[in-house]
């Protein structure tokens, strides 16, 4: 069965300051998801990583997928209050077409 | 806003009863996913439709269906409700029929309270 691990579960930062979210999973998968929800809010697509490797950017946020090592990093570089929000990683299972997610990263940018 | 519409907002219905959750996709995709997010269980994958077609399902109950029309707003039905089915459901919609090879843009979810 596909599992998905996200941590961690809660991050305090202050403004400035830079740090990684990891996301490990189970099973072989081909395609991995990053996104973002603020409080009370729908979700917002970041990244689809689909191979081996890959790296995206945009502005502060750096995604990357290592297949082998089954894990996935967001990394944030120096983060703002406006980065606030619970950051959610998904995959797709290889074998059928099933997306488990991860419980979430609540990350607090403190100025 | 993301061009994805979704009603009702808001639905507080009684254990045993039936709900139909509606989700209008951005002009132009034809893949539309719903996705159920609780306390409980956290965000779930339940289903994909493509251009009217089952494309990919999750942990979806059997008690749930849904099904995409010919002008491609797709409906998730929901029986038998239980207590555990409290939840938001999100739809989403993209351009792609593979899950998740391109953006998916979300719709504003329905909030479903169950008592």
């Amino acid at each position: 069965e596909l599992k998905v691990e996200q941590n961690p579960l809660f991050l305090s930062m202050q403004e400035g300051k830079n740090y990684t979210i990891y996301c490990n999973y189970s099973t072989t998968s081909d395609r991995l998801y990053w996104y973002r929800q603020d409080p009370g809010k729908s979700l917002e697509s970041l990244f689809v990583l689909l191979s081996n490797g890959a790296v995206k950017q945009e502005g502060r946020l750096m995604a990357s997928l290592d297949t082998k090592a089954r894990l996935s990093t967001l990394h944030i570089t120096a983060a703002v209050h406006d980065l606030s929000a619970t950051y959610f990683c998904a995959v797709r299972s290889y074998n059928n077409n099933d997306m488990r997610f991860g419980a979430g990263t609540r990350l607090t940018v403190k100025p | 806003d993301s061009g994805v519409t979704q009603t009702p907002k808001h639905l507080i219905t009684a254990t045993g009863q039936r709900v139909t959750l509606r989700c209008s996709p951005r002009s132009g995709d034809l893949s539309v996913y719903w996705y159920q997010q609780s306390l409980d269980q956290g965000l779930q994958f339940l289903i994909q439709y493509y251009n009217g077609e089952e494309r990919a399902k999750g942990n979806i109950l059997e008690r749930f269906s849904a099904q995409q029309f010919p002008d491609l707003h797709s409906e998730l039905n929901l029986s038998s409700l239980e207590l555990g089915d409290s939840a938001l459901y999100f739809c989403a919609s993209s351009g792609s029929d593979r899950l998740g090879a391109d953006t998916q843009y979300f719709g504003p979810g329905t909030r479903l309270t169950v008592l």
